[in-house]
C-alpha cells in the first residue's frame, strides 16, 4: 500500500513568492495533519482535518498560511507570500480513527522548503 | 496544557551498548496516549509504539523496550545492544483523549551509535 505522499520533496523559492505543498493521505484515513519541523521549534502541529473539515488551525502561524482539503485524497498547504523564516520541513500525516482511541500517525517523507 | 520533555539532547554510545532515552510528560487528562517515533537521517518519521494511559505494562519488541510509569509521568525507551542503524533522532509524543491523534512532540533525542 502506498503511504502518505508529499510533493515537492524540495522547494527553493525567493521571498515573496507563493508556495504550495501537496499531500495525498493514505486511502481510507479520515484524519490529516500538517506539521512543521525546524531546529528552533521542533515539530509543531499547524492544522488538522477530519473528513476533509478543518478542526483545529490554531497552530497556523499567521494569515500567510492557509490549508485546504477539497477531498479525501488531497490536501494543500499554501504560503503566500513566503518569508525566509518559513524555511522548514513540512510533514503531512494521516491516521484512521478506529474507536479505540488515538491512532498511529503515518507521516509522509516531508517537503523541505527553503525561502531565500 | 500538555507537554513532553526529552531532557537528553544528544547521546553517543558504542555499538552493543544499551541506551535509555528518557521521556517525561505533563497532562491533566486521565486518558491519554504516548508514542515514540524514530527519525533516521533520511528524514521520515517512523512509528515505533503507542501506549494508552491505562496500560502500564512494559513492552518489549526485539531489542526495543519501553517502560511506562504513571507515578513519575515517564515513558522511557531502551535499546539493548545498540547498532549503528539505530542512529537517529527519537521523538516522544503525547495525545490527549478526544484529540484524535493530535500529537504534541518532545524536542527529540539524537542517538549516535558508533563502531
Amino acid at each position: 500500500d502506498a503511504g502518505v505522499i508529499q510533493s515537492p520533496r524540495h522547494e527553493v523559492t525567493e521571498m515573496g513568492q507563493e508556495v504550495t505543498l501537496r499531500c495525498k493521505p493514505i486511502s481510507g484515513h479520515d484524519y490529516l495533519f500538517w506539521y512543521r519541523q525546524t531546529m528552533m521549534r521542533g515539530l509543531e502541529l499547524l492544522i488538522y482535518f477530519n473528513n476533509n473539515v478543518p478542526i483545529d488551525d490554531s497552530g497556523m502561524p499567521e494569515d500567510r498560511f492557509s490549508a485546504k482539503m477539497p477531498n479525501a485524497s488531497f490536501s494543500t498547504l499554501k504560503i503566500q507570500p513566503s518569508e525566509p523564516r518559513d524555511s522548514a520541513v513540512y510533514f503531512c500525516a494521516s491516521s484512521l480513527w478506529t474507536g479505540g482511541g488515538t491512532g498511529e500517525l503515518f507521516f509522509g517523507e516531508g517537503s523541505r522548503l527553503t525561502v531565500l | 496544557a500538555q507537554k513532553v520533555t526529552q531532557a537528553q539532547t544528544e547521546i553517543s554510545v558504542v555499538e552493543k551498548e544499551d541506551v535509555t532515552l528518557d521521556c517525561v510528560y505533563e497532562t491533566r487528562d486521565t486518558t491519554y496516549y504516548l508514542f515514540w517515533y524514530k527519525q533516521p537521517p533520511s528524514g521520515e518519521l517512523v512509528f515505533l509504539i503507542r501506549r494508552n494511559s491505562f496500560d502500564e505494562q512494559n513492552e518489549i519488541s526485539g531489542r526495543y523496550s519501553w517502560n511506562f510509569q504513571k507515578s513519575t509521568s515517564s515513558f522511557n525507551f531502551t535499546i539493548t545492544a545498540s547498532q549503528v542503524v539505530d542512529s537517529a533522532v527519537y521523538f516522544c509524543a503525547l495525545s490527549e483523549a478526544g484529540t484524535a491523534s493530535k500529537l504534541t512532540f518532545g524536542t527529540g533525542t539524537r542517538l549516535q551509535v558508533t563502531l
